[in-house]
């Protein structure tokens, strides 16, 4: 199947510090990418879907100044979580599509971040 | 909106088979998804499928039936590393052609 990858795989960092989160489609065009939160023993929430060359449509209760998303390319899209606070600590994902005609279209799922704010 | 329901934890033997149930409501149905998961690490794409009926693919087969809001994931000849959350995913014509709408997960613990 598709890769993608994400990076970093894991990050520690101060409350009120910005922390961005890259997400790649290293063998297919991404023309829509996702981005998820997980928190422990929950399910995937949605959090935003970018396309490349234009805003990201954020999911309601999603703070769309706090989690900037840019999608600058067909191939790399970041999340950055500006002025983290402990609460924002969790597992985000990206997940990339290449947006074809077809159904059975599926997401492809990067490793993961873990992020943890102190 | 969307509603999916599975069951949170099940607990089979190596060897065995397990079927894991998700139910769903949706308006607009335009698929719907199973993924794998490990503990700390991100879904791997499992099964799909849009039309009732049984798809298999080696040791899984997903079962979908539209007009029961129905699907379960079935997994034979069980093995240690089947251990890890199942999760049911939903794709909605009114949220977007390419969102999924996930359930909490089925937690599956494989014992010998």
């Amino acid at each position: 199947g598709a890769v993608v990858s994400q990076h970093p795989s894991r990050v520690i960092c101060k409350s009120g510090t910005s922390v961005k989160i890259e997400c790649r489609s290293l063998d297919f065009q991404a023309t829509t990418m996702f981005w998820y939160r997980q928190f422990p023993k929950q399910s995937l929430m949605l959090m935003a879907t970018s396309n490349e060359g234009s805003k990201a449509t954020y999911e309601q209760g999603v703070e769309k100044d706090k989690f900037l998303i840019n999608h600058a390319s067909l191939t790399l899209s970041t999340l950055t979580v500006t002025s983290a606070h402990p609460e924002d600590s969790s597992f985000y994902i990206c997940s990339a599509s290449s947006g074809g005609l077809a159904i059975q279209e599926t997401q492809y799922f990067g490793p993961g971040t873990r992020l943890l704010v102190l | 909106g969307q509603n999916i329901d599975q069951p949170t934890e099940m607990t089979a033997t190596e060897g065995a088979i397990v079927q894991i149930n998700c139910t769903y409501q949706t308006s607009g149905f335009n698929g719907l998804f199973w993924y794998q998961q490990h503990a700390g690490e991100a879904p791997t794409f499992l099964s799909y499928n849009v039309l009732d009926g049984l798809e298999e693919k080696g040791r899984f087969s997903s079962f979908l039936s539209r007009s029961k809001g129905y699907s379960y994931l079935l997994l034979k000849e069980l093995q240690m590393k089947d251990s890890a959350s199942y999760l049911c995913a939903v794709r909605d014509h009114e949220a977007g052609s390419y969102q999924l709408t996930f359930g909490k997960g089925t937690k599956l613990s494989v014992i010998p």
